[in-house]
Parts: structure tokens; sequence; C-alpha cells
């Protein structure tokens, strides 16, 4: 059964840290890209990030470019979210999703069931 | 970044109705669009890829269609399991967008 469990979400003040994680089981975690998908309280969903199977090549949207870092650990099956200088604007639920296709990123089949995190003072 | 516009919003619709919502892309993004369909309180779930392409065990009422800057998703036959909302997704450039959101409800 291919799974996708996320974790590392919570409160945290305004230009403060934090790291998600997204456990990863069932599949060749290897062999495809991960993303992190966000959606706001009553919100649209906003692509986060995308890393490639290998981790070599990583992609951003504006928004949070600059502050934060995709990566991942293969030999765990583990995919990472650091973000640094958060903001209010950040307070959504994150998900973790994997691409459908091997080496064509885009279309995502597998999401996990999120993770919470609110920045406020 | 490529906009993403899908219409309507809300569409109030009754099971046994066919349904279509449309997608519209601010630039051409060839066949490069998915179709996912979020319940309240659950993660989404993707219906279709490629634009016309179904998902393994999504039902066959469900169908996708399209290419460079419009495109729909048709439901033919609507079941009380659909009404949720539904979102499309560019995957053109390597800056995904996902349209606003269209929310299928009971008239």
């Amino acid at each position: 059964q291919v799974h996708l469990v996320e974790s590392g979400g919570g409160v945290v003040q305004p230009g403060t840290s934090l790291t998600l994680s997204c456990a990863a089981s069932g599949f060749t975690f290897s062999t495809y890209g991960m993303n992190w998908v966000r959606q706001a309280p009553g919100k649209g969903l906003e692509w986060v990030a995308l890393i490639s199977y290998a981790g070599s090549n990583k992609y951003y949207a504006d928004s949070v470019k600059g502050r934060f870092t995709i990566s991942r650990d293969n030999t765990k099956n583990i995919l990472y979210l650091q973000m640094n200088n958060l903001r209010a604007e950040d307070t959504a639920v994150y998900y973790c999703a994997k691409d459908r296709f091997l080496e064509l990123p885009g279309a995502m089949d597998v999401w996990g069931q999120g993770t919470t995190v609110t920045v406020s003072s | 970044d490529i906009q993403m516009t899908q219409s309507p919003s809300t569409l109030s619709a009754s099971v046994g109705d066919r349904v279509t919502i449309t997608c519209r892309a601010s630039q051409s993004i060839g066949g490069w669009l998915a179709w996912y369909q979020q319940r309240p309180g659950k993660a989404p779930k993707l219906l279709m890829y490629k634009a016309s392409s179904l998902e393994s065990g999504v039902p066959s009422r469900f169908s996708g269609s399209g290419f460079g800057t419009e495109f729909t998703l048709t439901i033919s036959s609507l079941q009380t399991d659909d009404f949720a909302t539904y979102y499309c997704q560019q995957y053109n450039s390597y800056s995904w967008t996902f349209g606003q959101g269209t929310k299928v409800e009971i008239k």
C-alpha cells in the first residue's frame, strides 16, 4: 500500500523556522519526484516545491523562493521541507505528494493526510 | 507564472445531472493538465492527467478534454460521492499552478 505521512507541523511565531517531514512507504521512493503543496484555511491549493527523484533538481513557487528548502533522503525514504523566516501567510495545511510518473513531474497521484502549520504571534 | 482560471466557482446540480467545469490557462500548456477532486477535510485525489487520461480506479463517468489553453472536466451523471471541490493544475512549466477550484454543491 502506497503511503505518505507528514509530520512536523505546529504553531510558530513569525520569523522563526520549522522543518516538515514526509515518510514514504509502499513504492520505490528513490525513483519518483516529490512535491509539497499547501492549502491555506478556506482557500485553494498552492504548489510549493518539487524535488527530482535523485534530489539534483529543485523548483520553488515564487512565494517561498529563498525561504524554503526541499530535500530528500532516499536511504530513509523521507522528504523534507525546511521553512525559514515564516510569515503569517504561510499558515496552511502542508501536503506531500508523489509524482504520477517516473521522470515526468507534474501530475501527483499519491498524497499524504497533511500537517498543519500556523504562523502567529 | 501561468495563471489557471476555473469556471464556474460554484455549481449547483442534482444527482444524475451532466456537469462540465472549464479551466483556462493564461498561455498554452499543451496537454499538460491534471484534474483533482477534494472532499472537505481530505487530501486531493487525482482524477485525470495529460488532460484526458483517466487515473486508474476513477469511475468512467469522469472525462477530460482540451489542449492549449482551454480544458474541460465532465461528469456524465453526477453521483452523491461527486459533491466536492475540483481543481485543475498545469504542469507545463516548472512552477505548477492550480485553478482556484470549483465547488459542486447539491441543488
